[in-house]
């Protein structure tokens, strides 16, 4: 089955400054990349995604890449602002033809620390 | 905004008994999904229902798990013989499509088995 690795685990930046997380995944087959992110105790709520006919998508401070051929994907987040310190997970699923409820995969997660 | 709610949000359960975890997905939605999540862990993929059925299940979604869409809103979790280890919280999730489409996740259910 499909394998996501994530990194960093923990990211630490001062204000203002940007902040990238990166994620590998394993089965080619995959096509929807999301990325959810969690506030201590709160659910999983989804930033941004991306499909594999894209290569880059942004939305405002937070842009999402990917590189299929490397099976790389990462995320972006410029102007960090207090607000933006939570767990950042990624995740891939294999949209199947025909509609097939593709469960998510999800990588470890980045717990993002913005340093006032 | 409609959302899933799940419920109850903290269930304490004895080992080795059965707890039933609800959730109504937003109600347009046709695809459903429980997932759970060890503390401090990542979320994992539990199992996947469309159509009345299931669609995919994970490793670890055994003969101790199952999953019921029991009328026209209700989505349920059933843990037959609850361990240690499936203390966790439980999410459930829905989506308009199975293909590509946002996940919208619940608040969540913490399990805790004593």
């Amino acid at each position: 089955g499909e394998n996501v690795e994530q990194h960093p685990s923990t990211l630490s930046v001062q204000e203002g400054d940007s902040a990238v997380i990166k994620c590998t995944y394993s089965d080619s087959a995959s096509n929807y990349f999301p990325w959810y992110k969690q506030e201590l105790g709160k659910r999983p709520q989804l930033i941004i995604d991306i499909r594999s006919n894209v290569g880059e998508k942004k939305d405002q401070r937070i842009a999402v890449t990917l590189n299929k051929t490397a099976k790389h994907f990462s995320l972006h987040i410029t102007e960090t602002q207090p607000e933006d310190s939570a767990v950042y997970f990624c995740a891939a699923s294999i949209g199947a033809s025909g509609g097939g409820a593709d469960g998510l995969t999800f990588g470890k997660g980045t717990h993002l620390i913005i340093q006032p | 905004e409609p959302e899933v709610t799940q419920t109850p949000s903290h269930q304490v359960t004895q080992m080795g008994q059965e707890v039933i975890l609800r959730c109504v997905p937003i109600s347009n939605h046709l695809y459903f999904y429980w997932y759970r999540q060890i503390l401090g862990q990542k979320v994992e993929f539990l199992v996947s229902f469309y159509n009345n059925e299931i669609s995919e299940k994970s490793e670890i979604f055994d003969d101790q798990f199952s999953v019921e869409r029991p009328d026209g809103s209700n989505f349920t979790l059933k843990i037959r013989s609850t361990k240690l280890e499936d203390s966790a919280m439980y999410f459930c999730a829905s989506r308009i499509t199975g293909r590509n489409t946002e996940a919208f996740f619940g608040q969540g259910t913490r399990l805790t088995v004593v």
